[in-house]
């Protein structure tokens, strides 16, 4: 049970390029999340997933797009980053309806020239 | 005025210390409120969770919240060095589809 995993875990871009982070979950959980994570900004939700099938924008989406591609696995997808882009990613998963806790991945570091 | 604000620290305590940590709110419409522990370069972990008002006591920890001031505490007794790490409060309304994280504090307990 490897739990939440992220690949790749660290990643340089340069401005302009695209890429996509890949995120899967093997407990069988219905929810998921993507959050950025920046020194004094603490974790913010860029875009969630409550349900296969579903995906709805959180606090800052603008420059990312995501993929529910089964109930496993969500993607997250930078069309052209920017440096503004740089930070930690880190993607989540819950059970769904009714549940708290959320279970986090260990992170892709992600650096933007 | 971002919806959940904590103080970053860094927070610096002897072994053995009472540690307080501390988060305040805006949005009077939360109803669950947790905290996550996050180690350095790992993802974070939850810790503790509490409905509503009230205390919550989990071995050395405890977590309270007082609504009608829009506080929540994390209290750590008997702070161990293992306990160093970065600590996060959250907060969500009652369908938890979203969380508000605080920017978390930075505790070191020191030997």
């Amino acid at each position: 049970n490897a739990g939440v995993t992220q690949t790749p875990k660290f990643q340089v871009l340069k401005t302009g390029q695209s890429m996509t982070l890949q995120c899967a979950q093997d407990m069988n959980h219905n929810s998921m999340y993507w959050y950025r994570q920046d020194p004094g900004m603490g974790l913010r939700l860029i875009y969630y997933s409550a349900s296969e099938g579903t995906t709805d924008k959180g606090e800052v989406p603008n420059g990312y797009n995501v993929s529910r591609l089964n109930k496993r696995e969500f993607s997250l997808r930078l069309e052209s980053a920017a440096p503004s882009q740089t930070s930690v990613y880190f993607c989540a998963s819950r059970i769904g309806q009714g549940s708290h806790e959320q279970y986090f991945g260990p992170g892709t570091r992600l650096t933007v020239t | 005025q971002k919806e959940v604000e904590q103080d970053p620290g860094p927070l610096s305590v002897p072994e053995g210390a009472i540690v307080s940590l501390n988060c305040t709110y805006s949005n009077s419409a939360f109803q669950y409120f947790m905290w996550y522990r996050q180690y350095s370069r790992k993802g974070p972990e939850l810790l503790m969770y509490t409905y509503s008002s009230g205390n919550k006591e989990d071995g050395r920890f405890t977590a309270q919240v007082d609504k009608s001031s829009k506080y929540i505490s994390l209290f750590i007794r008997d702070s161990q060095p293992s306990d160093s790490a970065t600590y996060l409060c959250a907060m969500s309304l009652g369908n938890f589809n979203k969380f508000y994280f605080g920017s978390g504090t930075k505790l070191n307990v020191k030997p």
